[in-house]
């Protein structure tokens, strides 16, 4: 069965510092994996999402993902914060064929001034 | 315009009450969801509908029914309310039922029961 882990329930970096978000998945076929975003009292909005094809993925905001089959990582990053970015973060993996997404327990993202 | 609206946005009741969240999409697509998220932010799939047939049902108390009049909406019925029922509950849509597609989320329903 599928799953998804992301390490750190919270991740506070300064603003322009470096954005890093932990993501590790299961998978017994190859994955189809996704980053979405949750700003406050707002649905999920897709980021990014990786099929097939490069590995490194780029997204919206100016956030990328690179997905590390020797690691079972998807991680999700950002060469320089900013405040808008402060949000909930959530990886996703597809399960199978069955069309349920699964998501991991989401990260905490505080920009500080 | 919001592409996935639900309303309401709050939603307070007591134990027992039998209580709908109703959730419409502009954007054409095919397949729409419920989703519920708990107090620690973990989001799980309940229901999916392609064409307003059930496609995907999750281990969920029969207390709860989607229904879906036209493939535009998915409602949301839930019976007899209990405490551990309280959540933010996301209605979803995508263009075909494959997760290769972009997933459209409402901005929830905070639902309350006391």
């Amino acid at each position: 069965a599928q799953s998804v882990t992301q390490l750190g329930s919270h991740v506070s970096v300064s603003e322009g510092a470096l954005v890093l978000l932990r993501c590790n998945y299961s998978s017994s076929v190859p994955p189809y994996l996704f980053w979405y975003v949750q700003y406050p009292n707002q649905g999920l909005q897709l980021l990014l999402k990786y099929t097939t094809g490069a590995t490194l993925v780029k997204g919206i905001n100016g956030f990328e993902a690179e997905f590390k089959k020797s690691e079972t990582s998807f991680h999700l990053t950002k060469p320089s914060a900013h405040m808008s970015d402060a949000a909930e973060y959530f990886c996703a993996v597809m399960a199978d064929s069955s069309y349920k997404l699964i998501f991991g327990s989401g990260t905490r993202l505080l920009v500080r001034p | 315009d919001t592409a996935v609206s639900q309303t309401p946005k709050y939603l307070v009741t007591q134990m027992g009450n039998d209580k709908s969240i109703k959730c419409e999409q502009n954007l054409g697509h095919d397949t729409m969801y419920w989703y519920k998220q708990d107090s620690k932010k973990f989001l799980k799939i309940m229901f999916s509908y392609n064409n307003k047939e059930l496609i995907i049902n999750e281990t969920v108390p029969n207390r709860f029914s989607p229904k879906s009049p036209d493939k535009a909406h998915l409602n949301l019925h839930i019976n007899s309310l209990e405490l551990g029922d309280s959540a933010v509950y996301f209605c979803a849509s995508s263009q075909g039922g494959s997760y290769y597609e972009k997933l459209f989320f409402g901005s929830g329903t905070q639902l309350s029961v006391l």
